[in-house]
C-alpha cells in the first residue's frame, strides 16, 4: 500500500466550478500535512498547510480527518490558472512523503 | 525570501559519463537538503537526505556509489550521477530546510542520458 494515495484524475472542470480532491495516508504518526501545486515540468510549490481544525485560504479549503487518515482540498470558483497537478504531502518523520498527484484542468 | 536555485536546469549527456547538479539556498542557511527524483506522471521520490558536514542518508534502493552527494556548506549541496545510463533520465529536484518542517524546492534539473 502506498504511503500517500490520491486519485490521479484527470479532473476536467469548467471555469467557475467547485472541485474536491481527496487523499489518504497510511502512517498514523504523521504530524504535518500539506497540499502542494506542481505545474508541468516545474518544481512543486506549497499551496497550503492542512490543520486539524480545517483551514481556508481564499478559494481553497483544506480539511484533515486524523481518525480516517484522510485529507481533502476544495477549490471553489475555479480559474483557468488553477490547472495543475495537486500533490498531497505528509510528514511522518521529518521528511516529506508525496502522493502521486491529482491532475486538474480547468476549461474555458 | 527562501529561494533555492539549481544548476543546470537541463542537461543532456552520453551514457557512461557523469553529471553534477548543484543546489544552492540563496538567502538562508540550510542544515538539511533533500534530493528527489520524479519520473513522468509519478510522484517525487526521496533519494537522499543531505546534512551539512556529514554523510548523506540514502533511501532504500538508491545506490550511494552511483548518486554521490556532497553537502560542503550550509548553502550548497551537489548531486553527481556517475556513469549515467538512459534509465537515469529523470527530473531531479532538490529542496532545502532552514529549520522546522517546511522545505523550499529548487526549480529542478531535467537530465536526459542518450
Amino acid at each position: 500500500r502506498k504511503e500517500v494515495e490520491q486519485d490521479p484524475g484527470p479532473f476536467n472542470v469548467p471555469e467557475g466550478a467547485t472541485v474536491a480532491f481527496n487523499c489518504t495516508y497510511s502512517n498514523s504518526a504523521s504530524q504535518s500535512f500539506f497540499w502542494y501545486r506542481q505545474d508541468c515540468r516545474k518544481e512543486p510549490k506549497l499551496l497550503m498547510s492542512v490543520y486539524s481544525s480545517g483551514n481556508e485560504d481564499g478559494r481553497f479549503t483544506a480539511q484533515l480527518n486524523r481518525a480516517s487518515q484522510y485529507i481533502s482540498l476544495l477549490i471553489r470558483d475555479s480559474k483557468l490558472s488553477d490547472s495543475a497537478t495537486y500533490l498531497c504531502v505528509v510528514n511522518p518523520d521529518g521528511q516529506l512523503t508525496f502522493g502521486s498527484g491529482t491532475q486538474l484542468t480547468v476549461l474555458p | 525570501g527562501a529561494v533555492v536555485s539549481q544548476h543546470p536546469s537541463r542537461v543532456i549527456c552520453k551514457s557512461g559519463t557523469s553529471v553534477k547538479i548543484e543546489c544552492r539556498s540563496l538567502d538562508f542557511q540550510a542544515t538539511t537538503m533533500f534530493w528527489y527524483r520524479q519520473f513522468p506522471k509519478q510522484s517525487l521520490m526521496l533519494m537522499a537526505t543531505s546534512n551539512e558536514g556529514s554523510k548523506a542518508t540514502y533511501e532504500q534502493g538508491v545506490e550511494k556509489d552511483k548518486f554521490l552527494i556532497n553537502h560542503a556548506s550550509l548553502t550548497l549541496s551537489t548531486l553527481t550521477v556517475t556513469s549515467a545510463h538512459p534509465e537515469d533520465s529523470s527530473f531531479y529536484i532538490c529542496s532545502a530546510r532552514p529549520g522546522g518542517v517546511e522545505q523550499y524546492f529548487g526549480p529542478g534539473t531535467r537530465l536526459t542520458v542518450t
